[in-house]
């Protein structure tokens, strides 16, 4: 069963922690995407991955960071310095040149108090 | 479930009507122009796209309008029905990744 995976749902932390939230593909898809949205909005792109060992920067970096170890893999980390994390946090996947056509995970849901 | 959209324009339809949901986007050298649909507490769903050398295209019981003249996307839903409650939000790419719209809540009543 193809899809895209991230857990857990629902996080929850305390202020001055850093926390990472997983993203899986099993989808063979070379390109990951981080997003951020809040109530109200649509999605913002925090980080993107079109490569393993490679990322950029999406419109909203700064507090977060991620890995791109393994072509499966995508963890985001959100440090100490985002000023206001909480937030649902989605992962989506592309096949290379094709984000137009992204495939999104179930999301996390993070709070900090 | 999770609180999307808790401030997002609302369309109401009855059930069996037509839902024609717009967009407005910003950027004229957009490739492509999507519509997701993200029901509470999951991540969006792909329900179909259209490449900027189109300005119609159909898929099943929904058809994608795109005005470049006006910067404008519209989403039509054939007789909507109570699965098809949700928040619709559009999307454009321009090569690397997506930018999203703020998106619609569209409430269908039986």
């Amino acid at each position: 069963d193809g899809g895209i995976t991230q857990s857990p749902k629902y996080l929850f932390r305390k202020e001055g922690q850093n926390v990472t939230l997983s993203c899986e593909q099993n989808l063979n898809h070379d390109a990951m995407y981080w997003y951020r949205q809040d109530p109200g909005q649509g999605l913002r792109l925090i980080y993107y991955s079109q490569i393993v060992n490679d990322f950029q920067k999406g419109d909203i970096a700064e507090g977060y960071s991620v890995s791109r170890e393994k072509k499966e893999s995508f963890p985001l980390t959100v440090t100490s310095a985002q000023k206001n994390p909480t937030a649902f946090y989605l992962c989506a996947s592309s096949i290379l040149l094709a984000a137009y056509e992204q495939y999104f995970g179930p999301g996390t849901r993070l709070t900090v108090t | 479930g999770e609180s999307v959209g808790l401030h997002l324009p609302t369309l109401s339809v009855q059930e069996g009507d037509n839902s024609i949901i717009n967009c407005a986007y910003s950027n004229s050298a957009s490739d492509y122009f999507i519509w997701y649909k993200q029901e509470s507490g999951k991540g969006p769903q792909f329900i179909i796209d259209i490449r900027s050398n189109m300005d119609k295209r159909q898929g099943q019981r929904v058809t994608v309008l795109l005005n470049k003249t006006v910067k404008h996307l519209s989403l039509q839903i054939a007789a909507t029905q109570p699965g098809d409650s949700a928040v619709y939000f559009c999307a454009e790419n321009e090569g690397r990744a997506l930018t999203f719209g703020s998106g619609t809540r569209l409430q269908v009543q039986p």
